[in-house]
């Protein structure tokens, strides 16, 4: 079946555009999780979703992220004020069910680039 | 807070060699262990997944192990190909929900 799907692959915006990211998660699950992996780095946690409830929020840089997930199904990850520091591979997944047993599967990300 | 790290950061090897990357965790009260696959440009693709009540997974010519008491574990490649090049990451899953990763191993198989 589908996998975890993200669109646009790339973004370019200028600094201080708004951008919004989209992610379609595998038809069924639950559970949603957006990360941010930086040029070198390991992804890190953003944000993330049971159903349409936002279950934590702890890792999103600043005020100017922003995500939803108003139908629990689709995900729309915005980031208003672009800063060059905001560039980076945005990575969505998503997983059956809440829990520790299930595992998270993760989509090809969505490459922001800030100029 | 729980931190990962990944040793060697880049690995260069022949084809045909056996390899072993290593990943530590500083919190050893995890639920498991993650090893992932990422090619330039793709999104993650588990590899195995590690309990934190058993010892070791394998899959095909991968094998990894965990030690949760001393906050390690291995990932043995064995008989290397040149299509096993990519960046490995490790995560750990703790008490929440979030996967916490290591900043990666990139390995290079040479034909």
């Amino acid at each position: 079946g589908a996998g975890v799907s993200q669109s646009p692959r790339y973004k370019v915006a200028k600094r201080g555009q708004d951008v919004a990211l989209r992610c379609d998660p595998i038809s069924g699950h639950v559970s949603l999780f957006w990360y941010q992996q930086a040029l070198g780095q390991g992804p890190e946690f953003l944000t993330y979703f049971q159903n349409e409830a936002q279950l934590d929020k702890s890792g999103l840089p600043s005020d100017r992220f922003f995500a939803e997930r108003p139908e629990g199904s689709v995900s729309t990850l915005k980031i208003q004020r672009t800063q060059q520091e905001d560039s980076a591979v945005y990575l969505c997944a998503s997983s059956l069910a809440q829990g520790l047993t299930y595992e998270q599967y993760f989509g090809p990300g969505t490459r922001l680039t800030v100029t | 807070k729980q931190e990962v790290t990944q040793i060697p950061a880049a690995l260069s090897v022949p084809e045909g060699e056996n390899l072993v990357l290593n990943c530590s965790f500083t919190d050893s009260a995890i639920y498991n262990l993650q090893w992932f696959r990422q090619d330039p440009g793709k999104g993650l693709t588990s590899l195995l997944l590690i309990q934190s009540s058993q010892r070791e997974q394998t899959s095909g010519r991968l094998n990894a192990s965990l030690d949760k008491s001393s906050g390690r574990s291995t990932l043995y490649i064995a008989a290397s190909q040149p299509g096993d090049s990519a960046t490995y990451l490790c995560a750990v899953r703790g008490g929440s929900e979030k996967l916490v990763f290591g900043k990666g191993t990139k390995l290079t198989v040479n034909p």
